[in-house]
């Protein structure tokens, strides 16, 4: 079945620091992929998406771009805040129901 | 619309106790889902519905979990007879048919449920 594989947290940064988070999947057809954020006490916000091959989905200085050959929705951001910490969440849906989530990665950044 | 609200935000319940949650989704839409997450991992979908409809049910979905979704606005997820391993955040989601694989879920805060 469809599965989705991140990489194992927590990542500690300093302020201002590049961040990538992996993120790879597997699935039978052509699926749409999120990245989900979910602040501390907080529920999953969408943070973004991509719905087909070679898209790139950005909010908020965060970047993923939807690579069909390696199976990847890799996130980053050229400079993390402090305020940026949370787990972050790739999510990846077909047929347009089930949004089958990875693991999560907790990112901590410091000042 | 002030979104995707839970109710109760936290529950604490003994073993054996029957506990029953309740999600109002966004007005406009008609997909309604469950999910369970568990300390460190993902969320898991527990169901969904379209409507009224409950139109898939995951196999984590055991016989004491029940969903409802009556009139096709709210829904209420009951499980009976809880045990240990169901405590877990119980997330709901909701989303417009037409446009979900572009535009993903909204979630609720989610409702944390502690069995002692």
């Amino acid at each position: 079945g469809d599965s989705v594989t991140q990489m194992e947290g927590p990542v500690t940064l300093s302020e201002e620091a590049f961040l990538t988070i992996n993120c790879t999947y597997t699935a039978t057809g052509y699926p749409s992929l999120f990245w989900y954020v979910q602040y501390p006490g907080e529920g999953l916000q969408l943070l973004l998406k991509a719905t087909k091959a070679d898209d790139k989905g950005s909010n908020k200085g965060f970047e993923a771009t939807y690579r069909k050959e390696t199976t990847s929705f890799h996130l980053e951001k050229g400079s993390v805040q402090v305020s940026d910490s949370a787990v972050y969440f790739c999510a990846l849906m077909e047929y347009g129901n089930k949004l089958v989530f990875g693991a999560g990665t907790i990112l901590r950044v410091k000042s | 619309d002030t979104g995707v609200s839970q109710d109760p935000r936290h529950k604490i319940t003994k073993r054996g106790q029957n506990v029953t949650f309740r999600c109002d989704p966004i007005s406009e839409h008609n997909r309604l889902y469950w999910y369970r997450q568990t300390l460190g991992q993902g969320p898991e979908f527990l169901t969904y519905f379209q409507n009224e409809a409950q139109l898939e049910k995951s196999r984590l979905l055991s016989d004491r979990f029940s969903a409802e979704r009556p009139k096709g606005s709210f829904s209420t997820l009951e499980i009976q007879r809880t045990e240990q391993g169901d405590s877990a955040m119980y997330l709901c989601a909701s989303s417009p048919r037409d446009r979900t694989t572009n535009y993903g879920y909204t979630f609720g805060s989610g409702t944390r449920l502690t069995v002692v």
